[in-house]
């Protein structure tokens, strides 16, 4: 176990709608990424934050926002959802102690769009 | 431009033998951190080891050793005495120290024989 939480596990929906995932990133720590894994295009770096402000930006789409709030959860947003949006998306968190080197990912929510 | 690759898609060894996972990298940074991560077909990504461009010493965590040869841009790893709870995906990343996004390659799938 990461300590760093996901939810929901996994999330079925239809193309067009918008869904929320929530992360809790490990105790102490202040960064927070999320990435997205489908079979086409790997593991991509999507966005980071750290102590509630935008540290980073990947290959993250218009479509997708994020933030992270004074309680340093996190969640992403996916709205006009896509067939090609299915994938794994993990949180991952990083930063106690000031160690920035390790990220510990969350188990991950698999979003799945018909 | 960053870049990661893993140009082993797929790998055999047999149980209590090692094994070396390549990985190459591209910055033109001199800052850099290389990180290695296991993803299991349970799906969770779990951090095995990281490596500071400016470290001088191949970082080592238990059975795992990252072969870092900074000239050669590489940096492999290496599991000693391999389990068969070693069968997964391997996945190489790199962080530049400029900015925050980190970057991964496409991944090995290790299998270990009985």
């Amino acid at each position: 176990d990461s300590g760093v939480t996901q939810t929901p596990k996994h999330l079925i929906t239809a193309t067009g709608q918008r869904v929320t995932l929530r992360c809790s990133p490990r105790s102490g720590d202040l960064s927070v990424y999320w990435y997205q894994q489908s079979l086409d295009q790997g593991l991509q770096f999507l966005i980071q934050y750290y102590n509630g402000e935008e540290r980073a930006k990947g290959n993250i789409l218009e479509r997708f926002s994020a933030q992270q709030f004074p309680d340093l959860h996190s969640e992403l947003n996916l709205s006009s959802l896509e067939l090609g949006d299915s994938a794994l998306y993990f949180c991952a968190s990083s930063g106690a102690g000031g160690v920035d080197n390790e990220q510990f990912f969350g188990p991950g929510t698999r979003l799945t769009v018909l | 431009a960053q870049k990661i690759t893993q140009t082993q898609p797929g790998m055999f060894v047999q149980e209590k033998e090692a094994v070396t996972l390549d990985c190459t990298y591209d910055t033109s940074d001199q800052s850099y951190g290389l990180f290695w991560y296991k993803q299991p077909s349970s799906g969770e990504m779990i951090f095995l080891i990281y490596q500071g461009s400016y470290d001088e010493q191949n970082a080592t965590e238990g059975r795992y050793s990252l072969n870092f040869q900074k000239a050669r841009k590489s940096a492999n790893l290496v599991i000693s005495a391999s389990q068969l709870g070693d069968s997964a995906m391997y996945f190489c990343a790199m962080r530049e120290g400029r900015g925050f996004k980190t970057i991964f390659g496409a991944g090995t799938r290790l299998f270990v024989k009985a």
